[in-house]
């Protein structure tokens, strides 16, 4: 079955600093890898996706995500993080991009 | 275009009580779906629908109908409310994208209270 962990509930950065939030995987086929964003009251916005090819993918905002298989994981970064970046992020594998399986989410804080 | 729409944004049911969640899209997607979201859970697939007429269940199914009619509308039915459907639902729509897989476009959701 498919499965999607984010070991990380709530994460606080300072503004400024770097981020990675953790997506770790379970598919049985080739994964279809998406990160959406959250904020309070809204809707899911994409961020990125992976389909195939590089396995380094550049998204909105600034966010960057990198695919390795060998660790079934697709970890989130930016480099430099703003207090607008604070929301809530969730990691998604779905068949070719459908029938998506959500972790839990991550709640990113950002202080000044 | 007004991308993916949902009714209504709000609403509180007593236990027992029907009612219809809408979903609209205007883009012309075969592939619809319906998710609930609770806290510490994400996201899980409820049913979805490749075509009008044809639906199928996700995840989540029980307690919920659907049924779709035409391209644009996915509406998701609640029968008999239960304390345990408190959520906020989200529609989806999703195309083919050209070098293969498939991009979802989510409604802004709707805010479900059942007492």
């Amino acid at each position: 079955a498919q499965s999607v962990t984010q070991p990380d509930i709530h994460i606080t950065v300072s503004e400024g600093a770097s981020l990675e939030l953790r997506c770790n995987y379970s598919y049985g086929a080739t994964p279809y890898l998406f990160w959406y964003v959250q904020s309070p009251g809204q809707g899911l916005q994409l961020l990125l996706k992976y389909f195939s090819g590089d396995t380094l993918v550049q998204g909105i905002k600034g966010f960057e995500a990198e695919f390795k298989r060998s660790q079934s994981s697709f970890n989130l970064r930016k480099p430099s993080v703003h207090w607008s970046d604070a929301a809530e992020y969730f990691c998604a594998v779905g068949e070719y991009g459908n029938k998506l399986v959500f972790g839990a989410g991550t709640i990113l804080r950002v202080k000044s | 275009n007004a991308g993916v729409t949902q009714t209504p944004k709000f609403q509180v049911l007593k236990t027992g009580q029907s009612m219809t969640l809408q979903c609209a899209q205007d883009m012309n997607h075969e592939y619809m779906s319906w998710y609930r979201q609770d806290p510490g859970m994400g996201l899980r697939l409820i049913h979805y629908s490749v075509g009008a007429g044809i639906t199928d269940q996700g995840e989540v199914p029980n307690g919920y109908n659907v049924s779709r009619s035409t391209t644009e509308d996915f509406p998701l039915r609640l029968l008999s409310a239960a304390p345990s459907q408190t959520s906020v639902y989200f529609c989806a729509s999703s195309y083919p994208l050209a070098g293969g897989g498939n991009e979802q476009f989510f409604g802004p959701g709707t805010r479900l209270t059942v007492l």
